[in-house]
């Protein structure tokens, strides 16, 4: 089965840019997108088709996404950003996740 | 605004049936782009897909779950549901139900919407 692997963790200091990693095997050839999820909250999408935003993401989320790696870059992080990011793509009829990033705004 | 709200059971005994409602506003569960999906996460762990129904009654289902899913839909009641059948506490988690844009082929797929969830508990 197809498998998307995250860091469990990253850790970034305000102001400064954290970049989340997905990888799977010829993930680049698929789309990605990636959900943040706050403590008690469902996930949220903030970024689909590799690089959209919708509407109401701040354009400080950006998504690539090429050979095996797709990766959400978060500019001018701010301590509202602290949260899981899951990525998830779509193979052999199955959607899958990531196991999920811890991001950690210091 | 389209929304979709879980229902059922918060306490499900050790082999027994877990089921769950979710309960689709705001919307018509009739779209060609729109699957309508269940999604687990036990306490402090990940997300994992569990499956999805088209308004047609055509699912698909995690292959590691699929023994034991059935997921069906009602349009005319805007209501899709889940059944897990001989559940254990490693089925204990907060169950999403979430609607998910598909192209055709669903080459780019995506989840549009999300309930707040249900946390359901399996006890001995």
């Amino acid at each position: 089965s197809y498998e998307l692997t995250q860091p469990p963790s990253v850790s970034v200091s305000p102001g400064q840019t954290a970049s989340i990693t997905c990888s799977g095997n010829k993930l680049g050839d698929k789309y990605a997108s990636w959900y943040q999820q706050k403590p008690g909250q469902p996930p949220a999408r903030v970024i689909y088709q590799d690089t959209k935003r919708p509407s109401g993401v701040p354009e400080r989320f950006s998504g690539s996404n090429s050979g095996n790696t797709a990766t959400l870059t978060i500019s001018g992080t701010q301590a509202m950003d602290e949260a899981d990011y899951y990525c998830q793509s779509w193979d052999s009829r199955t959607v899958v996740f990531g196991g999920g990033t811890k991001l950690t705004v210091l | 605004h389209l929304q979709v709200q879980e229902s059922g059971p918060g306490l499900v005994k050790s082999s027994e049936t877990l089921s769950l409602t979710c309960t689709v506003s705001g919307g018509s569960m009739n779209s060609s782009t729109s699957y309508w999906d269940w999604i687990r996460q036990p306490p402090g762990k990940g997300l994992e897909w569990i499956g999805s129904v088209y308004y047609s009654g055509n699912t698909d289902y995690n292959p590691s779950l699929k023994s034991r899913v059935t997921i069906s839909a009602d349009t005319s009641k805007k209501q899709f549901s889940l059944k897990v059948t001989s559940v254990t506490a490693a089925d204990t988690a907060v169950y999403y139900c979430g609607r998910r844009y598909c192209d055709g082929d669903c080459f780019s797929t995506y989840f549009d919407d999300w309930g707040q969830g249900v946390l359901v508990t399996v006890s001995s």
